[in-house]
């Protein structure tokens, strides 16, 4: 349990349908990304929030759009997915100081596929 | 650009030891993390280095030369559990994370 929540678990979408991911953190932080984890690839920052603030856009396409209606809580709205979007998704938070290191604290992620 | 190599896959003996590099390049520096990653779980903070040196804690530890731009995990005493990905991660001058690939550890008994 890393105090940051991750729901579904696993989604499968048409291309034309309309589907939301929601992260939920726990643990107070003020800050909170979204990142897309490929096979064999490195974690490709998509969005961050600093206190619900979008402040990093790591020029995604617009199917995907980010809501953060407060620090907790994060969304990724997804519309007219292709099917190379299929990936884990990872939601993380951290805090302001970051405590000790600044270590990012991971939820479990959605599988996402793409049919 | 930026960039950050470590291997795709070592397996190991239970019991024995394992290191697994991670060599940078980035543009500036503001510390390396390791993070551990089984199937189907979240990524979790393993160490974090800044200063040149060696990092204990427990059976795991991480060294980091930053003149080299290298790091690497040490894990000792491998249990089955262990069997995870290894991502290592750099934090460059603009406070940004940039990812490896992970390193995908096999145990075997």
């Amino acid at each position: 349990e890393t105090g940051v929540t991750q729901t579904p678990r696993h989604l499968v979408m048409g291309m034309t349908n309309k589907k939301s991911l929601k992260c939920e953190q726990h643990l107070g932080h003020n800050a909170m990304y979204w990142y897309k984890q490929s096979a064999k690839k490195p974690l490709e920052l998509m969005f961050v929030y600093n206190f619900k603030e979008q402040t990093e856009n790591n020029s995604v396409p617009s199917r995907f759009s980010p809501e953060c209606p407060n620090s907790s809580h994060l969304f990724l709205h997804l519309h007219t997915l292709q099917p190379e979007d299929s990936a884990l998704y990872l939601c993380a938070s951290r805090g302001q100081a970051g405590g000790e290191t600044g270590e990012l604290f991971f939820g479990e992620g959605s599988r996402l596929t793409v049919l | 650009g930026q960039n950050i190599d470590q291997p795709t896959e070592m397996t190991a003996t239970e019991g024995a030891i394992v290191q697994i590099n991670c060599t940078y390049q980035t543009s500036g520096f503001n510390g390396l993390f390791w993070y551990q990653q089984h199937a189907g779980e979240a990524p979790t903070f393993l160490s974090y280095n800044v200063l040149d040196g060696l990092e204990e804690k427990g059976r795991f530890s991480s060294f980091l030369s930053r003149s080299k731009g290298y790091s690497y995990l040490l894990l000792k005493e491998l249990q089955m559990k262990d069997s995870a990905s290894y991502l290592c991660a750099v934090m460059d001058s603009n406070y940004q994370l940039i990812w490896g690939a992970g390193t995908k550890l096999i145990i075997k008994p």
